[in-house]
C-alpha cells in the first residue's frame, strides 16, 4: 500500500521568501505524484505532477517539486513566496498495483506574512 | 476550469435519514471520484467509477454507496446519515487513472444532526 507524509500541517513564511513544503512517500512501486492547491470554500486544483519523465517538475505559480527517490521524497518549493499563495497544500501519490487509487497527505497549511 | 458541479453545495440532515449527493460533469471524463474532506485527514477515497456501471470502493467506503448510470453523473448516497458522516464531500473527474489530472468540483458541505 502506499502512503504520503506531509511534515508540518502549518508553515509560515515571509513574504518574498523561499517556500518550502515538504512530502515523503512510501510505495514499494515505482510513484505518480502530486501536488495540489486549495484555497479556502474551493476544491482542489492541480499544481503540478510527476510521472516518470523529468526528475525536476515545474508547474503553474512559480512552484516546482523534485522527484527524489533516494530520500523518497517530492519536497515543494518557490524560491519567492507571495500573498496570494497562503493555501493549504496537498501531496497526493498514485501506483499502478491500486487501480490508480490516490492517496493524499493530510496537507499543509502555508500563511505568508507582508 | 473543468466543467464539474455539485448539488447540493450545502445540506444539513437528522441522523437516519438518507441522502443524496450528486456530481455532474461535462467533459466526457471516464473517471470519476468521490473524497470526504477532514479537518487533518487530508481527502479520503469513498468509491470512484471507471465507466458507467462500474464503480469500486475506495478507503472509507462504508454506510456509503454510489451509482453511476450516465457518463456525466455520479451519485453518493449516504443510507441513513450518522453524525461522523458530517463532512466535506468533493467530486473529482479524470479522463484516465494513473497519471492523468485529476479536476475537482467545488465540494459539497453536509451537516448531520
Amino acid at each position: 500500500a502506499q502512503s504520503v507524509t506531509q511534515l508540518g500541517s502549518h508553515v509560515s513564511v515571509s513574504e518574498g521568501a523561499l517556500v518550502l513544503l515538504r512530502c515523503n512517500y512510501s510505495s514499494s512501486v515505482p510513484p505518480y505524484l502530486f501536488w495540489y492547491v486549495q484555497y479556502p470554500n474551493q476544491g482542489l486544483q492541480l499544481l503540478l505532477k510527476y510521472t516518470s519523465a523529468a526528475t525536476l517538475v515545474k508547474g503553474i505559480n512559480g512552484f516546482e517539486a523534485e522527484f527524489k527517490k533516494s530520500e523518497t521524497s517530492f519536497h515543494l518549493t518557490k524560491p519567492s513566496a507571495h500573498m496570494s499563495d497562503a493555501a493549504e497544500y496537498f501531496c497526493a501519490v498514485r501506483v499502478n498495483t491500486n487501480a490508480g487509487k490516490s492517496t493524499f497527505g493530510d496537507g499543509t497549511t502555508l500563511t505568508v506574512k507582508p | 476550469d473543468a466543467g464539474i458541479t455539485q448539488s447540493p453545495r450545502h445540506k444539513v440532515t437528522e441522523t437516519g435519514t438518507p441522502v443524496t449527493l450528486r456530481c455532474h460533469q461535462t467533459e466526457n471524463h471516464r473517471y470519476m471520484y468521490w473524497y470526504r474532506q477532514d479537518p487533518g485527514h487530508g481527502l479520503r477515497l469513498i468509491h470512484y467509477s471507471y465507466g458507467v456501471k462500474d464503480t469500486d470502493k475506495g478507503e472509507v467506503s462504508d454506510g456509503y454507496s454510489v451509482s453511476r448510470s450516465k457518463t456525466e453523473d455520479f451519485l453518493l448516497t449516504l443510507e441513513s446519515a450518522t453524525s461522523s458522516q458530517t463532512s466535506v464531500y468533493f467530486c473529482a473527474i479524470s479522463e484516465g487513472a494513473l497519471t492523468d489530472t485529476q479536476y475537482f468540483g467545488p465540494g459539497t458541505r453536509l451537516t448531520v444532526l
